[in-house]
């Protein structure tokens, strides 16, 4: 399956500053999507990345808040912005291999807001 | 839109038992049902997956059987393992969008 490489790792910020995490995919895939996960809790898809076009946003998520850019089949990136003491969790981004065909995870970025 | 529900949230089975876990999904148009696997500080794994054309699916100790029906899907984990002990979630997508829904996991501990 596909290399997918998640940076930072982790980091802890401070309030009201942004965070942009990177996604790197060794091929090139079609869909690459970013999912949150608060501490103890279930995965939630923030929104599916296009590439070459604007991200599709599930409910509860907006592009102010969390804009995503996509140049290309092996790139993508999550922008946490004006970020709260809510919005620590992990953020990671999913690669989806074809038609009810499998998704894959990075490791995934632990973010810590103080 | 989809939503998935999973039971039991928490499971401790001995070593050697089987264990099962139980999703259900709301809607009828959802043909795609991959488990993962997430051990603590890591990335969620694929462990098994099944399509909704098909019944059943194994693959050594684990298998997942799935009724469109009644709309839910099992996970059975066979002879565990103490490697087990992980939390599982189920999850749902409706094909062509690819999107996952997931299930709110299970912790399953295995007592050795």
């Amino acid at each position: 399956s596909a290399v997918i490489s998640q940076k930072p790792s982790r980091d802890i910020c401070q309030r009201g500053t942004s965070l942009t995490i990177q996604c790197q995919v060794d091929s090139q895939v079609t869909m690459m999507f970013w999912y949150r996960q608060q501490p103890g809790q279930s995965l939630t898809l923030i929104a599916t990345a296009n590439q070459g076009s604007e991200a599709t946003y599930e409910s509860g998520f907006v592009i102010d808040k969390f804009p995503i850019s996509r140049p290309n089949l092996t790139f993508s990136t999550l922008t946490v912005s004006n970020m709260s003491p809510e919005d620590s969790s992990i953020y990671l981004c999913s690669v989806g291999t074809g038609y009810n065909q499998p998704q894959h995870f990075g490791d995934g970025t632990r973010l810590s807001i103080l | 839109g989809e939503n998935v529900e999973q039971h039991p949230s928490t499971l401790s089975v001995q070593e050697g038992d089987s264990a099962v876990i139980k999703c259900t999904y709301s809607d009828s148009a959802s043909n795609y049902f991959p488990w993962y696997k997430q051990e603590l500080g890591k990335r969620p794994q694929l462990i098994i997956d099944i399509r909704s054309n098909v019944g059943e699916k194994k693959d050594q100790r684990i298998a997942v059987t799935l009724n469109k029906t009644a709309k839910h899907f099992s996970l059975h984990i066979t002879e565990t393992q103490p490697e087990d002990s992980a939390v599982y979630f189920c999850a749902a997508s409706i094909g062509g969008n690819e999107k996952l829904t997931f299930g709110t996991g299970t912790r399953l501990t295995i007592i050795p």
